[in-house]
């Protein structure tokens, strides 16, 4: 069975601590794996698709990889505006109209 | 730039009753679907459209349905609302050829809750 696990559930952090966030999959014949910003009260932002292992992918303070079994969120140097929960999702090989997603990790950063 | 846009965006039903929740895109995308997100839950995908005339079942189609006249516009209709169907659903879109690659376009949500 296709599925995702996000790891922590929660994460808090002062301004300027960077770390990264987990994104474990396992699914048959990985398509693409995304990652999805969410604030409260609002939809999923699209951040990246990384497509094969060994893939990076950067957006200001964000990058992401992808190894065979998981992901990473790297936030390096995190302002408080970066405060959100963020997704990730896969797409199988088998089914590329149907996306599954992850219960997301809920990130906050403190001045 | 309105994208995806959702109504209403909050809404109360009893038991039973039956309503259409609203999604309309202007961006001329052949590919809609529709999701609910549970608290402890990823979210799931109720049904999906890859253009007008098309609609196929998601992960949890039941108690709703859906239809696709148009290009833009995708509605979920609830047939008899039920407590387990309290949720926030949010609609989706993106151009077919790249599927969800190039990432899909959310709307801002509904939230419902059925007393």
């Amino acid at each position: 069975e296709d599925q995702v696990t996000q790891s922590p559930e929660a994460l808090r952090l002062q301004e300027g601590e960077s770390s990264s966030l987990n994104c474990s999959y396992t699914v048959s014949g990985l398509r693409g794996l995304f990652w999805y910003r969410q604030d409260p009260g609002k939809g999923p932002e699209f951040l990246f698709t990384l497509y094969s292992a060994g893939e990076e992918k950067e957006k200001e303070r964000l990058k992401a990889t992808l190894t065979k079994k998981e992901s990473f969120l790297h936030i390096t140097a995190p302002k408080p505006e970066d405060s959100a929960t963020y997704l990730c999702a896969v797409q199988a090989g088998h089914n590329t109209d149907k996306l599954i997603f992850g219960t997301g990790t809920r990130l906050q950063v403190f001045p | 730039n309105a994208g995806v846009t959702q109504t209403p965006k909050f809404q109360v039903l009893k038991t039973g009753q039956s309503m259409t929740l609203q999604c309309a895109q202007d961006m001329n995308h052949e590919y809609m679907s529709w999701y609910r997100q549970d608290p402890g839950m990823g979210l799931r995908l109720i049904h999906y459209s890859v253009g007008a005339g098309i609609t196929d079942q998601g992960e949890v189609p039941n108690g709703y349905n859906v239809s696709r006249s148009t290009t833009e516009d995708f509605p979920l209709r609830l047939l008899s609302a039920a407590p387990s169907q309290t949720s926030v659903y949010f609609c989706a879109s993106s151009y077919r050829r790249q599927g969800a690659l190039g990432g899909y376009t959310f709307g801002s949500g509904t939230r419902l809750t059925v007393v």
